[in-house]
């Protein structure tokens, strides 16, 4: 079975600094990797996805985030951090089709990392 | 109104009351998911219904029952809760339940608290 870990519970930055949000994962096969963000008081809105090709991946609101199958991470960064990014941040991992061709489209989401940003 | 939308956004209710969640989407998705997100918990995934029809019950348990009319609208239906089934309740929506391709659109979710 798949799982998702974030190690930080909860990171403060400075506005204008970088950030970079860790996500582990654990899957037997290619896995299909995702960054979610949840406003307060808001549900989940989709950053970015992989699922394959180029490692590095670009998302909305200037967040990137690089699949490393050598480490099984999928970290989140963004150069420059804005007052409104502060949120709480799910990283998930979806399953495919499995060798028997089952779909198990189901995504597994970690704990969240919340992120406040100081002015 | 577009999006996915969800009602009441609050919601506060004794254990021995029945109550509905209700959730419509207007995004054309075959696909509707209910998830509950409690404090210091991952989301966790309750039912999934492609086409009206329920594809995952995720050992929910039966005070909690999922009704789809159609592909637009999904209810939670709620009796005899327990406290510790206060959270938020998450709906979701996607193009197709088996294509990952498809992302999860979300809602704002109701907050339940059972007293």
């Amino acid at each position: 079975a798949q799982s998702v870990t974030q190690p930080d519970i909860h990171i403060t930055v400075s506005e204008g600094a970088s950030l970079e949000l860790r996500c582990n994962y654990s899957y037997g096969a290619t896995p299909y990797l995702f960054w979610y963000v949840q406003s307060p008081g808001q549900g989940l809105q989709l950053l970015l996805k992989y699922f394959s090709g180029d490692t590095l991946v670009q998302g909305i609101k200037g967040f990137e985030a690089e699949f490393k199958r050598s480490q099984s991470s999928f970290n989140l960064r963004k150069p420059s951090v804005h007052w409104s990014d502060a949120a709480e941040y799910f990283c998930a991992v979806g399953a495919g089709r499995d060798a028997g061709g089952t779909s198990y489209a189901k995504l597994t989401f970690g704990q969240g990392t919340i992120l406040t940003v100081h002015p | 109104e577009t999006g996915v939308t969800q009602t009441p956004r609050h919601l506060v209710m004794g254990m021995t009351n029945k109550k509905s969640l209700k959730c419509e989407q207007h995004l054309g998705h075959n696909a509707m998911y209910w998830y509950k997100q409690s404090a210091k918990k991952p989301l966790e995934l309750m039912f999934v219904y492609n086409f009206k029809e329920q594809t995952e019950n995720n050992s929910v348990p039966s005070r909690f029952s999922p009704e789809c009319p159609n592909s637009s609208h999904l209810f939670l239906h709620l009796h005899t809760l327990q406290p510790e089934d206060s959270a938020l309740y998450l709906c979701a929506s996607s193009q197709d339940w088996d294509r990952l391709l498809s992302p999860l659109h979300f809602g704002n979710g109701t907050r339940l608290t059972v007293t």
